[in-house]
């Protein structure tokens, strides 16, 4: 059974940072690009960051570019997410996601349950 | 960037009805268009990609259809459990994949 849990979410300071992790098991994790998406409370899906099977491509959203760093560990099965110089409107449930493939088509195939990341003073 | 918008905000239907969500692109997506469910507290799920195949063992009364700008989500007898918030999402834009503001599809 595919199954994706993340941790790591904490309210924190305007400013600070954070780093984000999600443990996959129940599949060959170094086959498939994953990524990153974003709730904010009450509010839609935003896509926030893409890596493929072996790190070798990353993507994100506008937003995010400087600020946040995606990572994976292939050994350890497990995908990160730094997040640096956060802002109140980063305030969200954050999910990794499995992409379809391994290069990273943009079709979420599993989810995790999400960590919830509060940025306030 | 490419926006999607759903159409109705809010679906009020019975058990057994027929549902029909609506996505509209800003631009052409040609068929790289996905869909998905979300039910409250819990993590989105795929049902629908590249805008008609259905994923791994999502019912059939659920299907897809539409290409280029317009595309609709058919859900052909509600069941209780298909009460939930559907969200469509576009990867013609890679890698700035967007996603839509969601329908509620909520029990009248």
């Amino acid at each position: 059974e595919v199954q994706l849990v993340e941790s790591g979410g904490v309210v924190v300071q305007p400013g600070g940072s954070l780093r984000l992790s999600c443990a996959a098991s129940g599949f060959i994790f170094d086959d498939y690009a994953m990524h990153w998406v974003r709730q904010a409370p009450g509010k839609g899906l935003e896509w926030v960051s893409l890596i493929s099977w072996d790190g070798g491509h990353i993507y994100y959203t506008d937003s995010v570019k400087g600020r946040f760093t995606i990572s994976r560990d292939n050994s350890k099965n497990s995908l990160f997410l730094q997040m640096n110089n956060l802002r109140p409107d980063d305030t969200a449930l954050y999910y990794c996601a499995r992409d379809i493939d391994l290069s990273g088509s943009g079709r979420f195939d599993y989810w995790g349950q999400g960590t919830l990341v509060t940025v306030s003073s | 960037e490419i926006v999607l918008t759903q159409s109705p905000a809010t679906l009020s239907l019975s058990p057994g009805e027929r549902a029909t969500l609506s996505c509209r692109a800003s631009q052409s997506v040609s068929r790289f268009l996905g869909w998905y469910q979300q039910k409250p507290g819990q993590a989105p799920r795929l049902l629908i990609y590249d805008a008609s195949n259905r994923a791994t063992g999502i019912p059939a009364r659920f299907s897809g259809s539409g290409s280029g700008t317009d595309f609709t989500l058919t859900i052909s007898g509600l069941e209780p459990e298909d009460f939930a918030v559907y969200y469509c999402q576009q990867r013609s834009n890679w890698p700035q994949f967007t996603f839509g503001g969601g329908t509620k599809v909520e029990i009248k």
